[in-house]
């Protein structure tokens, strides 16, 4: 089945240790997302890519950044990661920026200790 | 800026019984969707609707584009059913816009 898979399902990290979340897709969909979402809020758009071109919210903070090699593939990297920052980050693909609709992926949910 | 809002925010049901929860939202809209979360889950993507209504299953979602509302129903709950449930629009800029969301709870 055609999917968008997340790995780790957890991930612990150290506090200001770097750390990379994974995303791929069966998909072939052209736009990808990251979201963070924290207990009992809604997900936060941290930026997108639309095929090559990287998309980021004024909002996110410069600890985040995002590599997309291929197609299939896209990483969260949290370059010094605080307390603030454990929470669940979803991952999302849609063909052509949510005209057909969306597909999540299940998640990681990120502990800093 | 479109302001997407769900009711009711927490909801009880006994197994079998029929669901309805409500979404409204402020300015005109391209889709709207209703996304399906359970407890420490990834999201799932139930329903996409320009217009009119949609059913799959037990559930069932309408909108109404001049009273910019949608209801997502579910008919003969299950405590399977039991999940956050979220209404997300995407505008112009063609970005989700999330409501609040909605957490079921469905006892046998």
């Amino acid at each position: 089945d055609a999917m968008v898979i997340q790995n780790p399902r957890y991930q612990v990290t150290q506090f200001g240790k770097p750390v990379t979340l994974s995303c791929s897709q069966t998909l072939n969909h052209n736009v990808m997302y990251w979201y963070q979402q924290k207990s009992s809020q809604a997900p936060k758009l941290l930026f997108h890519y639309y095929d090559k071109d990287f998309n980021n919210e004024a909002d996110t903070p410069d600890n985040f950044q995002s590599r997309r090699p291929n197609t299939s593939f896209c990483f969260l990297d949290i370059r010094s990661p605080g307390l603030g920052d454990a929470a669940m980050y979803l991952c999302a693909t849609s063909r052509d920026h949510g005209l057909s609709g969306y597909t999540f992926g299940s998640g990681t949910r990120l502990t800093v200790v | 800026k479109n302001e997407v809002e769900q009711s009711p925010q927490n909801l009880t049901a006994q197994e079998g019984e029929f669901i309805t929860i409500n979404c409204s939202y402020s300015v005109g809209i391209s889709a709207l969707h209703w996304l399906q979360q359970h407890p420490g889950g990834g999201i799932v993507s139930l329903f996409m609707l320009s217009s009119g209504k949609k059913k799959h299953g037990r559930l069932i979602a309408t909108i109404n584009i001049q009273e910019k509302h949608s209801s997502l129903h579910i008919t003969a709950s299950h405590p399977r059913d039991s999940a956050v449930y979220i209404c997300a629009t995407t505008g112009t800029a063609s970005k989700l816009t999330f409501g609040t969301g909605t957490r079921l709870q469905v006892t046998l």
